[in-house]
């Protein structure tokens, strides 16, 4: 079966620091893995996805993550926080070949990123 | 921004009413999903059309009815509703219903039930 862990409910840091937001997964087969962030009441908006090829993928707005198989880990990153970075993280995977007409994604439990200025 | 587009923002209904959730997509995807969203929680799947057919049902009560009319558009009908189905309802839309897609979603209907 396949799942995703978000090792911590709530991340705090400086602004201007660096940061970084955990996510391992458990998928049979090669993963799909992707980021979203969700804003005080907003839906879900689009980060980033690893589906094959560079193991570091770049994303919106200054966010980047990289795919380590051998840690079955998706650790999103960012140089330089901002207090607008804010909100709510969720990790997400999916496998390759998964299903027929499904696209069924599992998240995490999602992260809390907070920012002080 | 989304270019899923979400009707009403905020619904609130007796547990006797009937009423509906609108969806709307001009992104030329074949895919459309209803999700539910608790507070702070991750959202959980309802419901996946593709090419206008539903595909996935994830055992949702009868209360919740879903319905495609075209490629673009996705209804959620709500009727008997419990208290504790209030939540920020999200629709969603992919390319294909393949792993691997991209979804993108709403801003969400916010449903109160009292």
């Amino acid at each position: 079966a396949q799942s995703v862990a978000q090792p911590e409910d709530q991340v705090n840091v400086a602004e201007g620091n660096p940061l970084t937001v955990k996510c391992t997964y458990s998928v049979s087969g090669n993963p799909y893995l992707f980021w979203y962030v969700q804003y005080p009441n907003r839906g879900l908006q689009f980060l980033l996805k690893y589906i094959t090829g560079d193991n570091l993928v770049k994303g919106s707005y200054g966010f980047e993550a990289e795919f380590n198989k051998s840690q079955t880990s998706f650790h999103l990153k960012k140089p330089s926080a901002l207090v607008s970075d804010s909100a709510l993280y969720f990790c997400a995977v999916n496998k390759e070949g998964y299903g027929g007409a499904t696209n069924k994604l599992i998240f995490g439990t999602g992260t809390l990123l907070a920012v002080q200025p | 921004d989304t270019e899923v587009t979400q009707t009403p923002k905020h619904l609130v209904m007796g547990m006797t009413n009937k009423k509906s959730l609108k969806c709307e997509q001009h992104m030329g995807h074949r895919a459309m999903y209803w999700y539910k969203q608790k507070a702070k929680k991750p959202p959980e799947l309802m419901f996946v059309y593709s090419y206008e057919k539903l595909s996935i049902n994830e055992s949702v009560p009868s209360r919740f009815s879903p319905e495609c009319p075209n490629s673009s558009l996705l209804n959620l009908h709500l009727h008997a509703l419990q208290p504790e189905d209030s939540a920020l309802y999200l629709c969603a839309s992919s390319p294909l219903a393949v792993s691997g897609n991209t979804i993108y979603f709403g801003e969400g209907s916010w449903l109160t039930v009292v």
